[in-house]
Formats: structure tokens, C-alpha cells, sequence
């Protein structure tokens, strides 16, 4: 069984600062793909960033990037020099990597919300 | 157009009528996503289809919840008899296969809004 936790309901960050948010996952698949998702209020399901299990590095994308820990099975998402426009819902997922995409699975999600 | 459209994106409806919900994915993207988000939640999946192969239906929530996909194309998520605890946003995201670069990142759209009352 899959399963992803996101133990932070809500977060609060002051512009420009930086802030983690956190995921943890449990999977008995050796292969598995990392992802997070930002929701605005608007609806809107933005893709941020990926790490795959066997990338060596941790994933980056301009003021994003994933804290990759695989023996803890944490995947951290940081937000660099936070603007306005991160305060949003932000959702950690996780897809087993195997012949078939098969689905993903998602967090339940941390509300953030920076102030000026 | 370039995303995933879906249609409506709002619907009202009374208990116990039936309601079709439509998705539209990006062209050449193979596999399909249908999930629900109830106010506040998180993302329940419902059902994913991969090119020909069979759907996995293991999210469905009910026998009142149908959904398919024609010509591996447009799909369309049926709910009969609806329930007021149906209403939710209806996610719809495509993907492309396997040999996608980063092993499928889902593009999402816009949701269709059901309010059953």
C-alpha cells in the first residue's frame, strides 16, 4: 500500500523568507516517483517539481526544491525567498515507477500562507 | 486548446438526478485521471485509464459512479442518483505514458464544481 503525509495542515512564512514543507511517504515499491502540486485558490492543480527515487540529486526548479531524504522516505518541498503568490494549497504526491503509470497518490495537504 | 478542458464547470442538481461530467485531455497524452475534492480535502482518486488497457476502478466510491473514455480520447464520468454527499470539485488529468520524461507528471484542469442539493 501507498500512502503520503503531510503532517502540517498550515504554515505561515513572512515574504522572502524561506520555508519547508513537509512529506513523508510509505511504499514497498523499489522505484517511485516524487511530485508536488501547488493549488491556489483558483482551483487550479500546478505541477512544481518531480524526484525520482534513483536521481542522485535533489530536484530543483528556480526557488523550489525537493529535500530528497530516501532513508528517512522524506521528500520536503522548499520555497526560497517566499512571495504573495505562494500562499496557496500545496499537495505532495507519489506514483510507484513501473510498466503502467497506474495512479497517484496524493497528500492531504498544507496551506500556506505568507505575509508581507 | 493546449490543456485539459472539462465541462461544466459548475453544475447544480437536485438529489437523486443523474449528472454526466466531461474531460477533455491534451492531445496524445494516453492515460486519464478522474479525482474528487471535497471542500477543505485532499485528492480522492476515482478511476485511471491507460491507453487500452483495462480502467482501475478501485477509487470509485459507489456502483452510482460510472466513467468512460471513447476513443481513448474524451471521457466522461457519469454519477446516478445523486447524493448530497457528491457534492465536491471533480478533477479531471491526462498524461503521457510510461516513456513520458519525468515518468508522468499529470496536467490537471480546471474541475467541474457539483453541488448536489
Amino acid at each position: 500500500a501507498q500512502k503520503i503525509t503531510q503532517t502540517q495542515p498550515g504554515m505561515f512564512v513572512q515574504e522572502k523568507e524561506a520555508v519547508t514543507l513537509d512529506c513523508t511517504y510509505d511504499t514497498s515499491d523499489p522505484s517511485y516517483g516524487l511530485f508536488w502540486y501547488k493549488q491556489p485558490s483558483s482551483g487550479e492543480m500546478i505541477f512544481l517539481i518531480y524526484q525520482g527515487s534513483y536521481d542522485q540529486q535533489n530536484a530543483t526548479e528556480g526557488r523550489y526544491s525537493l529535500n530528497f531524504q530516501k532513508a528517512r522516505k522524506s521528500a520536503n518541498l522548499v520555497i526560497s525567498a517566499s512571495q504573495l503568490g505562494d500562499s496557496a494549497m500545496y499537495f505532495c504526491a507519489m506514483r510507484p515507477l513501473r510498466s503502467t503509470l497506474g495512479r497517484l497518490y496524493f497528500g492531504r495537504g498544507t496551506q500556506l500562507t505568507v505575509w508581507p | 486548446g493546449a490543456g485539459v478542458s472539462q465541462s461544466p464547470s459548475n453544475k447544480v442538481t437536485e438529489k437523486g438526478k443523474d449528472v454526466e461530467l466531461r474531460c477533455d485531455p491534451i492531445s496524445g497524452h494516453t492515460a486519464l485521471y478522474w479525482y474528487r475534492q471535497s471542500l477543505g480535502q485532499g485528492l480522492e482518486f476515482l478511476i485511471y485509464f491507460q491507453g487500452n488497457s483495462a480502467p482501475d476502478k478501485s477509487g470509485l466510491p459507489s456502483d452510482r459512479f460510472s466513467a468512460e473514455r471513447t476513443g481513448g480520447s474524451v471521457s466522461t464520468l457519469t454519477i446516478q442518483r445523486t447524493q448530497q454527499e457528491d457534492s465536491a470539485v471533480y478533477l479531471c488529468a491526462s498524461s503521457l505514458g510510461p516513456s513520458g520524461s519525468i515518468a508522468g507528471e499529470l496536467f490537471f484542469g480546471e474541475g467541474s464544481r457539483l453541488t448536489v442539493l
